[in-house]
Parts: C-alpha cells; structure tokens; sequence
C-alpha cells in the first residue's frame, strides 16, 4: 500500500532497544496531547495521552514525558519490537477548542 | 468490530466534478473531527462537531468544503468542482464527548482521493 511520511525523519533502532521520539509543540496554551502511531494505509492509532498539569504518564511499554518550559514531548518505548514500526504524530489541543494540531511526524524503523 | 468506518476506501475523480464522502463514527460517540492528510504530512484538521452543530472549522475549509452531520450521527464531507490540490487521504475521527479537557479520538481509515 502507500506509505505515510515518505520524507518524515527517520528513526532506526535495533529490535530490543529502547527508542525516543521527540516533538516541539507550538502553543504554549495546548492543555492535551496525543501520541498517535499510523501504519501504512491506515488511520492514526492513539498511543498514549498526557494533560498539561502532568509532566510524566506511562503506559504499557510507553512513557511520554512533557516539558512545558520548552514545550517538548517526547515518547519512549521500552523493547522496541518489529510491530512498532511505523509513523509516529503527536498532536496538541489549545485550551478552550477541540481542534487537534499534528505535529509532523517521525517515522520508527526497527531492525532485527 | 464497531470502529470508525468511512466509506468510499478509495476515489478516483476528474478535475471539476464533485465528490463526497461518508464517516460513520463508533455508536454513540458525540463528536466527529474530518482532517485531511498529504504524503509526509500529519493529518490537518478540517472541522468538527458536537453532535449535529458544527462547532469549529478550519480556514483550510474553503467554500468547496462543506460537511454535515445531519441527526448527529453519520456525517458527510463533500468536495465540489475538484481540484488537483485536493487529493489526499481524508480522515474521519470521532471520541466520546463526555470529557471537557481532552479525549482520545478513534480515526476511521479514510478515504483516499485521487484528482486527475
């Protein structure tokens, strides 16, 4: 099928390892964020979510850390696995809206 | 399985007809989000509702654009006199609507447009 994000930055970990995904978010107002994973030819999948009051959540397998003061978020993935990849979005919601801004995304490549 | 479903998967279109596209979001689900999404892009946001009414639509909704959610179920995206720059993959999404600060939203997935 056709690919999501062929000019996407690219991440390539090893099967096993630990992998980081980074995104800079742009209103300092957003109070929520989504980490979203899209396979080939299918829709965003949600991940993980964190508020704006919290700086830290952790899931299965998945942590995302937010950082506010330079409004970063970042996404961490223990034991990467094959299944993993795919292209990786956060989204951001402003204060008072329902509108979901995606940042650009990052594609995750695992190796075995 | 009774996710988000959109339907036509695919549609293939000559410049200046008009097309349109259906989303059927997860039963009882309260709001409906439409983006659209380009090769190596992340899904734009286009509009939304909360049920019936259409609360917020982007600037990128030109007067081609309309949508509709007409009993505050099943909603419509239609695209008149097609242009090229319109092809992409249109994503439909619907969450909950019980949760005033933020929510996960369920995307279907999409219908993907091809303009010749």
């Amino acid at each position: 099928g056709e690919s999501v994000g062929l000019h996407l930055p690219t991440l390539s970990v090893q099967e096993g390892d630990n992998s980081i995904i980074n995104c800079a978010y742009s209103n300092s107002a957003s109070d929520y964020f989504i980490w979203y994973k899209q396979e080939s030819g299918k829709g965003p999948q949600f991940i993980i979510d964190i508020r704006s009051n919290m700086d830290k959540r952790q899931g299965q397998r998945v942590t995302v850390l937010l950082n506010k003061t330079v409004k970063h978020l970042s996404l961490q993935i223990a034991a990467t696995q094959p299944g993993d990849s795919a292209v990786y979005f956060c989204a951001e919601k402003g204060t008072g809206t329902y509108k979901y801004i995606f940042g650009t995304g990052t594609r995750l490549k695992v190796l075995a | 399985d009774t996710g988000v479903s959109q339907n036509p998967r695919h549609k293939i279109t000559k410049r200046g007809q008009n097309v349109t596209f259906r989303c059927d979001p997860i039963s009882e689900h309260n709001r409906l989000y439409w983006y659209r999404q380009t090769l190596g892009q992340g899904p734009e946001f286009l509009t939304y509702f909360q049920n019936e009414a259409q609360l917020e639509k982007s600037r990128l909704l030109s007067d081609r654009f309309s949508a509709e959610r007409p009993k505050g179920s099943f909603s419509t995206l239609e695209i008149q006199r097609t242009e090229q720059g319109d092809s992409a993959m249109y994503l439909c999404a619907s969450s909950p609507g019980d949760r005033g600060w933020g929510e996960t939203q369920y995307f279907g997935p999409g219908t993907r447009l091809l303009v010749l």
